[in-house]
């Protein structure tokens, strides 16, 4: 799976949008950019994913450039709640049940 | 069920001490996730199946841990002679299928091994 760069921390206002970068430059043609949250001491929570074309969901937006070499995580309205280790995941969707690859992700702090 | 469950959520044992950890998946669920997390860093994967088939094992650290899902549901995952470097918390995910599916995870069970 090709590796993914994202800040190791990143501070956000109660209220205010959380863009998340992460950049994934050697991503193939066929691998997804998934994004999941860990909330403390809790299991990963899956918030989107999207190949090419920008998604949006009930949680997020994914924004992927056109290249497909990066990518940002929008969270339109940031809560205390939010506050979170966000990780961007690339991943094949051609191998059956390919297992996560977690890096070290993004610290996100909000506060109000 | 509702959603993933693992048992027991807290574990500690004696050094050299075998251990058996239990995950129940998301009822249906095709595909069935080991992980293992240390303090500070992301989980780190260990094994995975499909139905009962163990589709890689890459991930296990060595040969003392062994994980089995005999009937496509509940998985176990073994740890032979517990060592204090084996301490952290273990992750149990299932997704509904192949491919692009997400996964959704258990609350872990912590293992402490004194």
């Amino acid at each position: 799976d090709a590796k993914t760069t994202q800040p190791t921390s990143m501070d956000c206002a109660e209220g205010r949008a959380a863009n998340l970068p992460c950049n994934h430059s050697t991503i193939s043609g066929n691998e997804y950019v998934y994004w999941y949250r860990q909330i403390h001491s809790q299991g990963p929570q899956y918030i989107i994913h999207g190949l090419k074309n920008n998604e949006t969901n009930e949680m997020a937006s994914l924004i992927i450039t056109e290249d497909r070499k990066s990518s940002t995580l929008i969270l339109p309205h940031a809560t205390l709640r939010d506050t979170a280790v966000y990780y961007c995941i690339v991943r094949s969707a051609n191998q059956a049940g390919t297992a996560l690859i977690f890096g070290k992700g993004t610290t996100l702090s909000v506060s109000s | 069920g509702a959603g993933v469950s693992q048992s027991p959520r807290y574990k500690v044992t004696k050094r050299g001490q075998d251990v058996a950890l239990r995950c129940d998946p998301i009822s249906g669920h095709v595909s069935l996730y080991w992980y293992r997390q240390a303090l500070g860093q992301g989980p780190e994967f260990l094994t995975y199946f499909n139905y009962e088939a163990q589709q890689d094992k890459s991930g296990l650290p060595n040969d003392r841990f062994s994980a089995e899902r005999p009937e496509g549901s509940i998985s176990t995952l073994t740890i032979q002679r517990t060592e204090q470097r084996d301490s952290a918390m273990y992750r149990c995910a299932s997704s509904n299928g192949a491919g692009a599916y997400e996964q959704y995870f258990g609350p872990g069970t912590r293992l402490t091994v004194t």
